[in-house]
């Protein structure tokens, strides 16, 4: 059991320009979930699948940000154009279904410049 | 509606107890979460309760829980400075639904 990993650990971009994360759940978890966190605050949640289907996704989940698990494994969660409150730490979780505990990756630190 | 506190400072000495609280509104709560986070790192997941439990006890970590008063505490005992860092309290409704997290408790540990 290698953990939940995050790819890149570190981005840093230019204002308008789109950014594309990755997530690979620990192995045989069916749930995946995507959460921010900023400077001084707990994590507020994304979005989140059930195997390939997107079950939930938050008000905070504009129209710049899209997800997606196209086979029921790895996730990746893009943010397009981007601005500089998109600054933060984006982490993502995985479980092994409903009523299980969420286990985080160490996440992507987004810089915007 | 769903909201987690916490006090967001505590310190103690190496070698006493931490107290680490908690309030939550939803009474429709079922499992509720510490987490703990290094700085720089994701979450790591300490413990976690069902709402039909008043205690779990894990090695130095003691969670209490009073479903009347909506508060959960976490006792680390023998802290060292190891244990410095941010415990996350999170609470899921129904055990089934995304996390929603205080905004944490920075301990620091003074050798």
């Amino acid at each position: 059991d290698t953990g939940v990993s995050q790819d890149p650990r570190h981005k840093i971009t230019k204002r308008g320009q789109n950014v594309t994360f990755r997530c690979d759940p620990i192995s045989e978890h069916n749930r995946l979930y995507w959460y921010r966190q900023t400077l001084g605050q707990g994590p507020e949640f994304l979005t989140y699948f059930q195997n390939e289907a997107q079950l939930e996704k938050s008000r905070l989940l504009s129209d710049r940000f899209s997800a997606e698990r196209p086979k029921g494994s790895f996730s990746t969660l893009e943010i397009q154009r981007t601005e500089q409150g998109d600054s933060a730490m984006y982490l993502c979780a995985s479980s092994e279904g409903q009523n299980q505990p969420q286990h985080f990756g160490d996440g992507t630190r987004l810089s915007i410049l | 509606g769903e909201d987690v506190e916490q006090s967001l400072f505590l310190s103690v000495r190496e070698g006493d107890s931490s107290v680490i609280n908690c309030t939550y509104t939803d009474s429709s709560s079922t499992y509720l979460y510490w987490y703990k986070q290094e700085p720089g790192a994701g979450l790591q997941l300490l413990t976690y309760i069902f709402s039909n439990m008043d205690m779990k006890q894990d090695q130095r970590l003691t969670v209490l829980l009073n479903k009347k008063d909506k508060h959960l505490s976490l006792r680390i005992a023998d802290t060292q400075t190891g244990d410095s860092a941010i415990y996350f309290c999170a609470e899921s409704i129904l055990g089934n639904t995304p996390l929603v997290f205080g905004k944490g408790t920075r301990l620091s540990v003074i050798a």
